[in-house]
C-alpha cells in the first residue's frame, strides 16, 4: 500500500525551512527519501532505519517514529538546488513502495 | 561505473506494436526493478527479480513482460502498446531485495515512452 506523503507541494523562499511528512499503515523496516529533480532520475538522499533514528545530510535531515510508521523530511535554509520532487520509499518485506511525491519550488 | 543505463530514451510507439526496453547495471547488485512513473502518481513497480533466474509481479505488471537474462541486465517487454502505458519508465538496482532493511536503490536515467 502506498504511503501518503504531505503536503503535495510546496513553495519555499531561499532561506525558508520546510517538512515533508509521510506516513504508512504498514510496520515499516525502514524509510527511505529520494528526490528527483525535472526530466531527471531519482536520487537517495538517506535511509531511515526502526528504533527512531534521526539523519542529517547538509542542511535536510530526517526522522523515523516507527511506533506510528511515519517520517519527516526536515530541510532548513533552503536553496535554489533544493528544488524538486521529493519521494519517501516504504520498505516492508520485500517491497520497497513509493508515495506519490511532494513537488518542492524554491524561489529567490 | 557506468551505475545504472537504460535503452532507448525516447521511444514513440503505434498502439499494438511491441517493444522492448533495456536496462543493465555494473555495480554486481542482485536485485533488479522495473517502475513506471506517470504525473501525479509516483513510481510504481511493474516488475522486479530479486537474483538473477527469479522475476515476480509488482503493482502494475499488466500488458507487460520481463526477462532477467544475467545479473547485470533486466529488460521490460510491451507486447502489445497500449496508450495507457505512455509513460516513463526507469530501471533501479539494489544489492538485495528490500525486506532486510538499508536496501537503496540505484536508478537509471529513465526511457521515455509515447504511445500514439
Amino acid at each position: 500500500q502506498q504511503p501518503v506523503q504531505s503536503p503535495q507541494a510546496v513553495i519555499l523562499r531561499e532561506g525558508e525551512d520546510a517538512v515533508i511528512n509521510c506516513s504508512s499503515s504498514k510496520a515499516l523496516y525502514s524509510v527511505h527519501w529520494y528526490r528527483q529533480k525535472h526530466g531527471e532520475a531519482p536520487v537517495f538522499l538517506m535511509i531511515l532505519l526502526k528504533g527512531g533514528e534521526q539523519k542529517g545530510h547538509e542542511k535536510i535531515s530526517a526522522s523515523f517514529n516507527e511506533k506510528k510508521q511515519q517520517s519527516s523530511l526536515y530541510l532548513t535554509a533552503s536553496q535554489l538546488s533544493y528544488s524538486g520532487t521529493y519521494f519517501c520509499g516504504t520498505e516492508t518485506t520485500e517491497q520497497l513502495t513509493f508515495g506519490k511525491g511532494t513537488k518542492l519550488s524554491v524561489i529567490p | 561505473n557506468a551505475g545504472v543505463t537504460q535503452t532507448p530514451k525516447f521511444q514513440v510507439l503505434k498502439t499494438g506494436q511491441s517493444m522492448t526496453l533495456q536496462c543493465a547495471q555494473d555495480m554486481n547488485h542482485n536485485s533488479m526493478y522495473w517502475y513506471r512513473q506517470d504525473p501525479g502518481m509516483g513510481l510504481r513497480l511493474i516488475y522486479y527479480s530479486a537474483s538473477e533466474g527469479t522475476t515476480d509481479k509488482g503493482e502494475v505488471p499488466n500488458g507487460y513482460n520481463v526477462s532477467r537474462l544475467n545479473k547485470r541486465e533486466f529488460s521490460l517487454r510491451l507486447e502489445s502498446a497500449a496508450p495507457s502505458q505512455t509513460s516513463v519508465y526507469f530501471c533501479a538496482s539494489s544489492p538485495t531485495l528490500a525486506g532486510g532493511g538499508q536496501e537503496t536503490q540505484y536508478f537509471g536515467p529513465g526511457t521515455r515512452l509515447l504511445v500514439l
